[in-house]
Formats: C-alpha cells, sequence, structure tokens
C-alpha cells in the first residue's frame, strides 16, 4: 500500500526553527509538496520538490532525498501566524496525490 | 493559478436527505478532484471529475452516495446523498491546473443530526 508519516503534532517557539519530517511509501514519485493548513480553511501551496536537494523560499525550505523516501519542511524565525497545519503530499506513477494526515504546529510566544 | 469558488462553506443537515456542493473556477480545466477531510486526517479523495465522461471514483466510494456532474470545464457540484452522521466532514474541491501545485476551494463544513 501507500503510505506517508509525518508527526500528529510539534510544539516550538516564537522566533525559533521547526524542522517536519515526512516520510513516504509509494508506487512511483513524480514529486513531493507540502502545503499550510490553517484551522477551517484550505490547503495552501508552500513548496514542491522533484530533485534530490533543498528548495528555499524566504523562512520556509523542504529538502528532499528520494532515495530515502523522506523530506523535511524547515520553518525559520517562526511567527505566530505559523500555527497551522503542515500536510506533505506525493504524486505516485499515477499522478495522484496521495496526503498524509498532518502535522499540527503549535507556536508558543 | 486558479481560484475556486465554492459553496455552501458550512451547512448542517438532517440525516436522509441530500446536500449538493457547487464549485466554481476561474479558468477552464481538464480535471477536478473531490476530497473529503475528517478532523484531523488526511485528504481523502473521493473521486475525479471529468468534463463529458463519468467521474472516477476511488475505492470505498460510490457513485450512488456522491453523484458527481461536471457540465462544463469550470464547473463541477458533488452531492451527498441520503446522509448519516459519518458523512460530517469536510469536504473541498481541487484542480491542478499546471503541472505542480494544487488549489482548493474554501472547502465545505457539513454537520449530519
Amino acid at each position: 500500500g501507500q503510505n506517508i508519516d509525518q508527526p500528529t503534532e510539534m510544539t516550538a517557539t516564537e522566533g525559533a526553527i521547526v524542522q517536519i519530517n515526512c516520510t513516504y511509501q509509494t508506487s512511483g514519485f513524480n514529486g513531493l509538496f507540502w502545503y499550510q493548513q490553517h484551522a477551517g480553511e484550505a490547503p495552501t501551496f508552500l513548496s514542491y520538490n522533484v530533485l534530490d536537494g533543498l528548495e528555499e523560499k524566504g523562512r520556509f525550505s523542504s529538502f528532499l532525498s528520494r532515495s530515502k523516501g523522506y523530506s523535511y519542511l524547515l520553518l525559520k524565525e517562526l511567527q505566530m501566524k505559523d500555527s497551522a497545519s503542515y500536510l506533505c503530499a506525493v504524486k505516485d506513477s499515477n499522478y495522484q496525490l496521495i496526503w498524509g494526515a498532518g502535522t499540527k504546529l503549535i507556536i508558543k510566544p | 493559478s486558479a481560484v475556486i469558488s465554492q459553496k455552501p462553506s458550512r451547512d448542517i443537515c438532517q440525516r436522509g436527505t441530500s446536500l449538493t456542493i457547487q464549485c466554481q473556477v476561474d479558468s477552464q480545466v481538464t480535471m477536478m478532484f473531490w476530497y473529503r477531510q475528517q478532523p484531523g486526517q488526511s485528504l481523502t479523495l473521493i473521486a475525479t471529475a471529468n468534463q463529458g465522461s463519468e467521474a472516477t471514483y476511488e475505492s470505498g466510494f460510490v457513485i450512488d452516495k456522491f453523484p458527481i456532474s461536471r457540465p462544463n470545464l469550470t464547473f463541477s457540484t458533488l452531492t451527498v446523498s441520503n446522509m448519516s452522521p459519518e458523512d460530517s466532514s469536510i469536504y473541498l474541491c481541487s484542480v491542478e491546473p499546471g503541472t505542480t501545485e494544487a488549489f482548493f476551494g474554501q472547502g465545505t463544513r457539513l454537520t449530519v443530526v
């Protein structure tokens, strides 16, 4: 079967750095995505990795290792507004998105 | 990019009734996706809707329970039929106009009582 694992919940302090990990086992790979979802809202796109390495976009970076089936999302200089769920998703061989359950990130002042 | 208008944003329905959710996209897209998201859980794909053909349903979802219409390239509806409390969830429509990111409607929060 296809599976994406990420921690259920993480807590971090405002101004700090947090890394959210994601491991995946899918039938084929056509890219890995990170989305942010605030409570009661729809997911919004954060990042896309299809090749190994680090993609940086402002305070957010995403890393991919295809050989390890592993990715992480790195959030720097945390702000209270970063409190949200972060969803990891992979496109499989059929280009269908397979979603993780999401990591709820709690930011404390 | 794509902007999706989804409605209703929320509803409380009696068991045994049906609710139709609408999604309007600001551009033409080949496929539209319907998801269900239960509290604290991942997005679960219900079906993929193509214009001019029947929707493709994922395992565990059937057309009689979740009929879908796709009359043109910018619009789709999902009906949740003969509702029970187990159908209480958030329903989301989504499009992927390019090869990368997906765009979502605002979601419909359904409560069945």
